[in-house]
């Protein structure tokens, strides 16, 4: 039973503009939802998060809107950057234990 | 300041062996979790770490234990490999003394089964 997931296996984005990229769960337990970030070879590097009890957080230009009436999370990258041309996670935390989605590959053109 | 650091980088196994998998926590964690990620697919949580007992489990097989020293570093063995347990192993350490903690990932081993 996968928790959380990410429909989207890859995204293109011309530089400048705004990547969205989305994430839904299904159980109403999780506490706390995070996004990270992964180059080939490299592990996953955490961006940014938000607890159950907020609906948005801003960390410069990444932004995290959580919906929960509608368990959905969603990544806003503005402006995007060729630099951000990489695989982004979604995860969500049920006491201590992490549940990931497949992942949506970002791509941002010059 | 050293993060997480996982050894080895690469293995290759037959089926039936064992395997050993080590991780070194991010300097001021506590907590360390493993996750195996198969191909095009997310990390996949096998189990967490704390005080050196097993906190959470995932839905993995008996074969898959671990354990963790006082020093808060930690192994990964899997026993009787299959060859579907071929893919990238994550390490991913925690503070317990955060008060919401993000949970920062090594490199991984790419564990290979023929």
């Amino acid at each position: 039973d996968q928790q959380v997931k990410q429909n989207s296996p890859s995204l293109s984005v011309q530089e400048g503009r705004i990547s969205i990229l989305n994430c839904d769960y299904t159980n109403s337990m999780f506490d706390y939802f995070l996004w990270y970030k992964k180059y080939p070879a490299e592990g996953p590097t955490f961006l940014i998060s938000i607890s159950s009890i907020k609906d948005k957080n801003e960390d410069g230009r990444f932004t995290v809107f959580l919906n929960k009436s509608a368990k959905h999370l969603s990544l806003h990258i503005v402006p995007s950057q060729p630099g951000d041309s990489a695989v982004y996670f979604c995860a969500a935390s049920d006491f201590n234990k992490f549940y990931f989605g497949s992942g949506t590959k970002l791509n941002v053109k010059p | 300041d050293a993060g997480v650091t996982q050894s080895p980088t690469h293995l290759i196994k037959t089926r039936g062996q064992q395997v050993t998998l080590r991780c070194s926590p991010k300097s001021g964690h506590d907590t360390v979790s493993w996750y195996q990620q198969a191909l095009g697919q997310g990390p996949q949580f096998i189990f967490q770490y704390y005080e050196e007992e097993e906190r959470q489990r995932g839905n993995f097989p008996d074969r898959f234990s671990g354990h963790q020293f006082p020093n808060y570093s930690s192994e990964l063995n899997v026993n009787a490999l299959l060859l579907g347990d071929s893919a990238l192993y994550l390490c991913a350490s925690s503070s317990t003394r955060a008060a919401a903690p993000p949970q920062h990932f090594g490199d991984g081993t790419r564990l290979s089964i023929l």
